[in-house]
């Protein structure tokens, strides 16, 4: 079975551009997850959804960032403008039923994102 | 509150000896806890998870943890090392009900000694 699959792997940019990632979860799964993971502040929630809906976005850093998921197989993560602070690997990570039915997450490789 | 303590960042064994990787929780709740591996510039594999059955769970590739609960521990263990052993290990704790959040731990780094 196809796992997380996250594209682009590796994005350099310059700063102020803006930057897509982009998500596509494991079939039947209803939970989606974005995490930012940097040698400083480890792994940190940025947001997930429930059945396409943003349940909970308090981990977004600033409004700079932004997260969508426009139907049951697709994410995005945009980052306008980007800066060179929010250079770091991001991941997806989706799963069936959540904490309540004690599903695992399942993570994809990550994208490794540089700003220049 | 939650949150999750791995007692060493660095752990180094050799190849063919016991692996101890330490974990303890804090939770406010019956917790679910699992442990994740992370390879050199992949995502996080689910090693293994305990959800309020059996205290002693079992893994793959050998791994094994055992919930304690008076100890507030869930240390993570291998017999006997292999060189693709070598990764990040992360221990993470969830609440049972409501909240979808994960906690990690900091992460320790196994080496292995060939």
């Amino acid at each position: 079975d196809a796992g997380v699959i996250q594209s682009p792997r590796h994005e350099v940019t310059e700063m102020g551009q803006e930057v897509t990632l982009r998500c596509k979860p494991i079939s039947g799964h209803d939970y989606l997850f974005w995490y930012r993971q940097t040698m400083m502040r480890g792994l940190e929630l940025l947001i997930y959804f429930n059945n396409n809906v943003p349940i909970d976005d308090s981990g977004m850093p600033e409004d700079r960032f932004s997260a969508k998921m426009p139907n049951a197989s697709f994410s995005t993560l945009k980052i306008q403008p980007s800066e060179p602070r929010d250079s770091a690997v991001y991941f997806c990570a989706s799963s069936f039923g959540g904490a309540t039915r004690d599903q695992p997450q399942h993570f994809g490789d990550g994208t490794r994102l540089s700003i220049l | 509150a939650q949150s999750v303590t791995q007692l060493d960042s660095h752990v180094s064994v050799s190849e063919g000896t016991p692996v101890l990787l330490r974990c303890n929780y804090s939770s406010s709740y019956s917790p679910s806890l699992f442990w994740y591996v992370q390879h050199p510039n992949k995502g996080l594999q689910l090693l293994l998870k305990y959800t309020s059955a059996a205290t002693l769970v079992k893994g793959i590739n050998g791994f094994e943890a055992e919930f304690k609960k008076s100890e507030t521990s869930f240390h993570l263990t291998k017999p006997s090392a292999h060189m693709s052993d070598a990764a990040e290990y992360f221990c993470v704790v969830s609440r049972y009900f409501g909240n979808e959040k994960l906690t990690f731990g900091t992460g320790t780094r196994l080496t292995i000694i060939p």
